[in-house]
């Protein structure tokens, strides 16, 4: 049973437009939640993260939204880039101390596509 | 910067032998992680480990081994491949406990089992 789902397989979005990637957990025990970001022939690089105490985190042009009623987290990305297209990849952890150890569940991802 | 490196990104073995795949770390991590990636599946743990010589099984670990003899170094161990164990495999290092960093990763190898 998928514990971290991402319902959409891809996304396209035009440049400068804003980009929202979801996710739904089904674990009620998860308390951190990450965005790791994928090119090809590269490894995951991490994007952002929020702690279950959080609803909102941001980064710049990146913000992690995380409505733990509805089980639910969100990406939102402003303005979009062609260089934002990758594969973007949810993860949860009930771990104590956060996303650094501790069992990391992955979604299956979402593939980014912005057009110029 | 974290610096994790896989020692091959390409590695093609013939089914029933045994194969290492290498995994450095430069920024003195306690925990070191090794992951697969499938299509349609997303990443999913094999082993990790929290110390020198530690191992702890991951939601995958069938088919596989790791070793730990020093700190810097992670080692997955496919004891006699199989076609199934075709994949992208990932290396990760995080910090200790008490740290909440995130886990970085390497490039990956992607290996071919014929």
């Amino acid at each position: 049973d998928q514990q971290v789902k991402q319902n959409s397989p891809s996304l396209s979005v035009q440049e400068g437009r804003i980009s929202i990637l979801n996710c739904d957990y089904t674990n009620s025990m998860f308390d951190y939640f990450l965005w790791y970001k994928k090119y090809p022939a590269e490894g995951p690089t991490f994007l952002i993260s929020i702690s279950s105490i959080k609803d909102k985190n941001e980064d710049g042009r990146f913000t992690v939204f995380l409505n733990k009623s509805a089980k639910h987290l969100s990406l939102h990305i402003v303005p979009s880039q062609p260089g934002d297209s990758a594969v973007y990849f949810c993860a949860a952890t009930s771990s104590p101390y956060g996303g650094s150890q501790g069992n990391l569940i992955f979604g299956k991802g979402t593939k980014l596509s912005v057009k110029p | 910067d974290v610096k994790v490196t896989q020692s091959s990104r390409y590695l093609v073995k013939r089914t029933g032998e045994k194969v290492f795949l290498e995994c450095v770390q430069d920024m003195d991590h306690e925990n070191m992680f090794w992951y697969r990636q499938d299509p349609g599946l997303g990443l999913r743990l094999i082993y990790f480990s929290y110390d020198v010589k530690m191992k702890e099984k991951g939601d995958i670990p069938e088919g596989y081994s790791v070793s730990r003899e020093k700190k810097e170094r992670f080692s997955l161990i496919l004891e006699s491949a199989s076609t199934n164990q075709t994949s992208m495999y990932l290396c990760a290092s995080s910090l200790g406990a008490n740290s909440n960093q995130p886990q970085h990763f390497g490039d990956g190898t992607r290996l071919s089992i014929l």
